[in-house]
């Protein structure tokens, strides 16, 4: 079966701007969750929706957010973006909230 | 403070030995003992995972090694090879990671040579 999509891979911005990343469950899975990776922190939680709704968040300010909507489909969405939020972003689905599978990432670079 | 310490950062192994990578943590409502493998340019991919009633899981050359009163567990893969280069990451959770999620070891390089 399908695996976890993300898009795009890759993505360059600059500072100031803002960015939507897109996040495609397995089917079936209704739990999405989404990790900040860079080298120096390593993989952070950012948050996770369950059947549409974000049941927590990390700590990440607010220029962080996302949604899911009914398909389970996710988004997530950086506003003013900022140089330190170069990094790669996971999301990760799963149907009981344990095993969680993770896609390729996408590789955001603000410059 | 949710933590969890992983040690060493990096690892070369010759071929066929046993690399050992240690996880230490600190909260005790975690529940949940993941291991994840990482490849360069790819997302990581669960490994093998384990709950704190048991104090050892075997799934093909991976093995969990877990102490509950220790506050650890450690990752032994048998017979490695070149192959199982990569980068690996413990990972902790209540509730199974979901409502809120994976708190994540600094991550072993791991290197397995010829």
């Amino acid at each position: 079966k399908a695996g976890v999509t993300q898009t795009p891979r890759y993505l360059i911005k600059t500072r100031g701007q803002q960015v939507t990343l897109s996040c495609s469950p397995i089917s079936g899975h209704r739990s999405v969750s989404w990790y900040q990776q860079t080298p120096g922190q390593g993989l952070q939680f950012l948050f996770e929706y369950f059947s549409e709704t974000q049941r927590n968040k990390g700590n990440f300010p607010g220029r962080f957010s996302g949604r899911q909507f009914s398909n389970s489909r996710s988004e997530m969405n950086v506003s003013t973006l900022e140089l330190g939020d170069s990094a790669l972003y996971l999301c990760a689905s799963s149907y009981d909230a344990y095993g969680y599978t993770f896609g390729s990432g996408t590789r955001l670079t603000v410059v | 403070q949710q933590q969890v310490k992983q040690s060493p950062q990096s690892l070369i192994v010759q071929k066929g030995g046993i690399p050992i990578i240690n996880c230490a943590y600190e909260n005790t409502a975690f529940d949940y003992f993941p291991w994840y493998q990482q490849f360069p340019g790819k997302g990581p991919a669960l490994l093998i995972a384990i709950r704190p009633d048991v104090s050892e899981k075997k799934e093909g050359r991976f093995t969990i090694s877990f102490n509950k009163s220790a506050k650890q567990f450690s990752l032994h893969i048998m017979d490695s090879q070149p192959g199982d280069s990569a980068t690996y990451f413990c990972a902790a959770s209540s509730a199974g990671g979901g409502a809120d999620g994976l708190t994540f070891g600094k991550g072993t390089h791991l290197i397995i040579q010829p």
